[in-house]
């Protein structure tokens, strides 16, 4: 029952490396999405996909790419890590359907804590 | 758009007394609201939603919060605080509208429950 997971839980960077986070859930959702939360901020939508083969930008994109590679794994691409990207950074999803609205529970990974230095 | 605003980033409360979070919500179509909490190094957990009908929602640790339409709130409240309480909360909201898939957070409120 694992639900949503990322991986790697913690990952240290240098600035201007790339790196790619991963997530996967096994709920047969069709919404992903991927947050970053920084001390009072709470968390900021990144990107987010409301369907496999599908990605849209969210509040904060700059800086990242997202692949949503199947229905499962919705991963999340830092090309050249600024320490301005050290953060926190939650994948999440949601049963959600293309063309209906609910109320459906968003449902969290453990999240990934990332540090650029 | 919608947005989300919680009154306060600290509350401390005494063990057994009352816990109250403030959460007030702005969006242009009725909202669908939750809570979430978050323990130190964990994801966030969902305690509660609202989405249609009973205006007061009852969640997960004996949580409940009611939905003021007329206030545009949905504060959370606790009658008598637990050491386990101790945790970030989180409120947010989404739009009710088909194809809306944004979720909006709170800048979250930090729970300190003195023994």
């Amino acid at each position: 029952n694992a639900g949503v997971t990322q991986t790697p839980k913690f990952q240290v960077l240098k600035t201007g490396q790339s790196m790619t986070l991963q997530c996967a859930q096994d709920m047969n959702h069709n919404s992903m999405y991927w947050y970053r939360q920084d001390p009072g901020m709470g968390l900021r939508l990144i990107y987010y996909s409301a369907s496999e083969g599908t990605t849209d930008k969210g509040e904060v994109p700059n800086g990242y790419n997202v692949s949503r590679l199947n229905k499962r794994e919705f991963s999340l691409r830092l090309e050249s890590a600024a320490p301005s990207q050290t953060s926190v950074y939650f994948c999440a999803s949601r049963p959600e359907t293309l063309t209906g609205s609910s109320g459906n529970t968003i449902y969290f990974g453990e999240g990934s804590w990332l540090t650029v230095v | 758009a919608q947005s989300v605003t919680q009154l306060g980033s600290h509350v401390s409360v005494s063990e057994g007394a009352l816990v109250l979070l403030r959460c007030n919500y702005s969006s242009s179509v009725p909202p669908y609201l939750f809570w979430y909490v978050q323990y130190p190094n964990q994801g966030l957990q969902l305690l509660l939603k609202y989405t249609t009908g009973a205006t007061l929602v009852k969640g997960i640790n004996g949580f409940e919060a009611e939905f003021k339409k007329s206030e545009t709130s949905f504060h959370l409240t606790k009658p008598s605080a637990h050491m386990s309480d101790a945790a970030e909360y989180f409120c947010a909201v989404r739009d009710s509208g088909a194809g809306s898939y944004q979720l909006t957070f709170g800048k979250g409120t930090k729970l300190s429950v003195i023994p």
